[in-house]
């Protein structure tokens, strides 16, 4: 069975950073898209960026550019996005997901980010 | 990007009677490989979105039947035959057909009368 395992969240201050994980299991990650996905408190989902099973495809949100980083370690089954410049309108929760087949099969539990003074 | 419509935003239903949400894209979802890549997801109060329905009208493993998709081209909807009390929560349609940028609808939030 398939498992998303985020960590990594928590309250940070404007302009501060921080870096999500994600462990997988259950599944070929390594042969896997991934992406994060955030949901604002209240609000709709919003894909925040993806990656390729092999790193040379990157994509983010006009919304992230310049500020996160996603990456992943296929030996550790794990995928990161790195958080820099955090602004108020990056608290959400944050999900982990595949992308299998122009789709979404499996989500973690999520991983709340706040950014407030 | 494709812009996802979804409405309504709310959804007031009695149990038992039917209910339908409606999702229009901005662009034409068919891909050049023939397939139309629509996807609808539940999400239940305080859970992680699941996926109900792909490629417009494919129920996933587990899925009741009551959840039906259809639609073409900009068009979709997502129909429950007789909603039932698990049925609570909000909808999203969700296109991957244009990448890069993979979008989602606004939701919709179905609740019980």
């Amino acid at each position: 069975q398939a498992q998303l395992v985020e960590s990594g969240g928590g309250l940070v201050k404007p302009g501060g950073s921080l870096r999500l994980s994600c462990a997988a299991s259950g599944f070929s990650f390594s042969d896997s898209f991934m992406s994060w996905i955030r949901q604002a408190p209240g609000r709709g989902l919003e894909l925040v960026s993806y990656i390729s099973d092999s790193t040379n495809i990157i994509h983010y949100a006009d919304s992230v550019k310049g500020r996160f980083t996603i990456s992943r370690d296929n030996a550790k089954n794990s995928l990161y996005l790195q958080m820099n410049s955090l602004r108020a309108e990056d608290t959400a929760v944050y999900y982990c997901t595949n992308l299998a087949s122009s789709s979404i099969d499996y989500w973690g539990q999520g991983t709340l980010v706040t950014v407030s003074s | 990007d494709v812009v996802m419509t979804q409405s309504p935003l709310s959804l007031p239903v009695t149990l038992g009677q039917p209910a339908s949400i409606s999702c229009t894209s901005s662009q034409s979802l068919v891909h050049t490989d023939g397939n139309t890549y629509l996807n609808w997801f539940q999400q239940r109060p305080g859970q992680s979105p699941r996926r109900l329905i792909y490629r417009v009208s494919n129920r996933d493993s587990g899925v009741p039947d009551r959840f039906s998709g259809s639609g073409s081209g900009t068009d979709f909807t997502l129909k429950i035959s007789r909603v039932e009390a698990e049925d609570v929560g909000v909808y999203y349609c969700m296109q991957a057909t244009h990448w890069p940028s993979l979008t989602f609808g606004g939701g919709t939030k179905v609740e019980i009368k």
